[in-house]
């Protein structure tokens, strides 16, 4: 299995602009979960989807953020507007709800919004 | 709120030690826990992954113990090399299925 598959690696915009990453999660696994990391809060999660539906969102910042999950291999987190503070490395991660819950991460999308 | 805390934020050892992990937990109702490794500008490697019912794992040189009832789990790496310098990460599921991180240690194994 590839693992979990993010794109970009590397996204770099101006403020103002709409942003999207894309995340392909292993195939198989049920849940799909948005995470960003910066050096002043770490990890965080953002939202998590079970079976395409999200399940919880209350780490999304803002109305700015918004998730999708239109079908089992495929999700994106878009950002509009951007701004300088969401300047972060933005990660996807699956698992398999079978009772372990071992969560596989992708490389991640290093954002900067200039 | 469930909160994560890993000592020390930084180790540096020489080559050959033995070393020890610290994380600690606030809410001892959790699932599992979960040790990552992340390398710079990289992803997050899963290592182990405890179970609540479960009092250790061991893969290789890495060998993970929990203390549900005081909040606490360790991570002991034997003989530690150059290769095992990284950010080693613990992670805890509650009730929900998310993950509340730690900040990790940064460890540095000199040659």
């Amino acid at each position: 299995d590839a693992g979990v598959i993010q794109s970009p690696r590397h996204e770099v915009t101006e403020m103002g602009q709409e942003v999207t990453l894309r995340c392909k999660p292993i195939s198989g696994h049920d849940y799909l979960f948005w995470y960003r990391q910066t050096m002043m809060r770490g990890l965080e999660l953002l939202i998590y989807f079970n079976n395409n539906v999200p399940i919880d969102d209350s780490g999304m910042p803002e109305d700015r953020f918004s998730a999708k999950m239109p079908n089992a291999s495929f999700s994106t987190l878009k950002i509009q507007p951007s701004e300088p503070r969401d300047s972060a490395v933005y990660f996807c991660a699956s698992t398999l709800g079978d009772g372990t819950y071992e969560q596989y991460f992708g490389p991640g999308t290093r954002l900067t919004v200039t | 709120k469930q909160e994560v805390t890993q000592i020390p934020a930084a180790l540096s050892v020489p080559e050959g030690e033995n070393l020890v992990l610290n994380c600690s937990f606030t809410d001892s109702a959790i699932y599992n826990l979960q040790w990552f490794r992340q390398d710079p500008g990289k992803g997050l490697t899963s290592l182990l992954l405890i179970q609540s019912s479960q009092r250790e794992q061991t893969s290789g040189r890495l060998n993970a113990s929990l203390d549900k009832s005081s909040g606490r789990s360790t991570l002991y790496i034997a003989a530690s090399q150059p290769g095992d310098s990284a950010t080693y990460l613990c992670a805890v599921r509650g009730s929900a299925r998310q993950l509340t991180f730690g900040s990790g240690t940064q460890l540095t194994v000199l040659p």
